[in-house]
């Protein structure tokens, strides 16, 4: 079945490291998404991307780095110096024209902890 | 620019009660409309969509009417369970440029028995 898979569903991180969220996604889909969400907060996006190796900033993406090198995979990277990073990551991906119709599908999310 | 506002939880119902959870919204031409359903610690999935002015959404007893005079996606459903316990998202895709989805900030529901 097609779908997207986000790895790992936990992370915890120290203080001053970097990580790295998976994103997969074998539905053939040419927009693919991150977004943070934060309690009583929604959904907040990181950046995202309409092709490879191409990518743009979203509403927050300080302390964030992305690469989409292959069309099935949109991995994000954590840095040291993103302060608050305690949160609940989705990734998310489309049809590039035609999200009018189709909209997002959603992976199932990483939970990253700052410990 | 586009924009969508949702009504604040949690939303605390009774089984079988009715369910109503409001969203408006905001967006130059004609957007689409959607919402989703997050379960806890799960991602979103789509519970229903609607495309243009008059259309009905609807899956799972869930339905949404695109309101164009009113700029209304309101989520209804006739007798919730148990299980409907979960936050929603309302959410629209612009009709221009890079169709880009912007959500509402999302609402609790919490169904007792």
């Amino acid at each position: 079945d097609g779908g997207i898979t986000q790895s790992p569903k936990y992370l915890f991180r120290k203080e001053g490291q970097n990580v790295t969220l998976s994103c997969e996604q074998n539905l053939n889909h040419d927009a693919m998404y991150w977004y943070r969400q934060d309690p009583g907060q929604g959904l907040r996006l990181i950046y995202y991307s309409q092709i490879v190796n191409d990518f743009q900033k979203g509403d927050i993406a300080e302390g964030y780095s992305v690469s989409r090198e292959k069309k099935e995979s949109f991995p994000l990277t954590v840095t040291s110096a993103q302060k608050n990073p305690t949160a609940f990551y989705l990734c998310a991906s489309s049809i590039k024209v035609d999200v009018l119709n189709y909209g997002y599908t959603f992976g199932s999310g990483t939970r990253l902890t700052v410990v | 620019g586009d924009s969508v506002t949702q009504m604040e939880g949690p939303v605390t119902l009774s089984e079988e009660a009715f369910l109503t959870i409001n969203c408006t919204y905001t967006a130059t031409g004609y957007p689409s409309l959607f919402w989703y359903v997050q379960y806890p610690g799960e991602g979103l999935q789509l519970l229903l969509k609607a495309t243009k002015a008059d259309d009905k959404g609807s899956n799972k007893g869930f339905e949404a009417t695109y309101r164009k005079e009113t700029t209304s996606f309101h989520l209804e459903k006739g007798s919730v369970q148990v299980s409907d316990s979960a936050v929603y998202f309302c959410a629209l895709s612009g009709a221009f440029g890079f169709q880009k989805l912007v959500f509402g900030t999302g609402t609790r529901l919490l169904v007792s028995p």
